[in-house]
């Protein structure tokens, strides 16, 4: 079947920049996703991004799609402890696959 | 805004029960989602109803079904239960339009279902 794949863990900073990449295999993705999941709870949609379009910013949010090696980013400018989370890239061409999942901690 | 609610949220079963799971989606959606996320995996796609009927199924066998209420609320159940259907199953809701839609996602908080 399709894969989306992350790696599954990443340990910053406080005030640093964060890079969590993925990537997607299904080249029929028409939207991706990045949401965030805190302990015990459900997912929180961050942002998304259109298949058309290379970049998205969202306040401290930045997207980068590479359409060609079918390759997303999120970058989350000066992480904060409050953004210790699990991040999931998700893409949606029929149905909505996700990966495992990176888990960023936020050192202070 | 009312936003989507899952119950119940913790729940125990021994092997070769049934359960039963409850979600009531977001006001204004019009479909709903169910995910399986098993300890340390990504969501899995088990199924979306729209309109009261599936509208879409992930690999999973058909002891797990499913219903959407006129009111869009859904449910979730899964029979014969086995060790393996322990995880946390999220209900998700959206609204899907005539053209499609952007896909977004609204998830619950999930339902953690252990099974002995």
């Amino acid at each position: 079947g399709e894969d989306v794949e992350q790696s599954l863990f990443l340990s910053v900073r406080e005030g640093d920049s964060s890079v969590i990449n993925c990537t997607y295999t299904d080249s029929s993705s028409t939207y991706l996703y990045w949401y965030k999941q805190e302990p015990g709870a459900g997912l929180q949609l961050l942002t998304y991004i259109f298949s058309n379009m290379d970049m998205k910013q969202d306040q401290r949010l930045t997207v980068l799609l590479n359409k060609k090696d079918k390759h997303l980013s999120l970058r989350i400018a000066d992480t904060q402890t409050g953004d210790s989370a699990i991040y999931f890239c998700a893409e949606k061409s029929h149905d909505m696959r996700f990966g495992a999942g990176t888990r960023l901690t936020v050192k202070p | 805004e009312t936003g989507v609610t899952q119950s119940p949220t913790h729940l125990i079963k021994t092997r070769g029960q049934q359960v039963t799971l409850r979600c009531s989606s977001q006001s204004g959606h019009n479909t709903v989602s169910w995910y399986q996320q098993a300890l340390g995996q990504g969501p899995q796609f088990i199924f979306q109803y729209y309109r009261e009927e599936e509208n879409g199924r992930g690999n999973f066998p058909p002891r797990f079904s499913g219903l959407q209420f006129p009111n869009y609320s859904s449910e979730l159940n899964v029979n014969a239960l086995e060790l393996d259907d322990s995880a946390l199953y999220l209900c998700a809701s959206s609204f899907l339009s005539g053209r499609g839609n952007t896909g977004e996602l609204f998830f619950g908080e999930g339902s953690r279902l252990t099974v002995l």
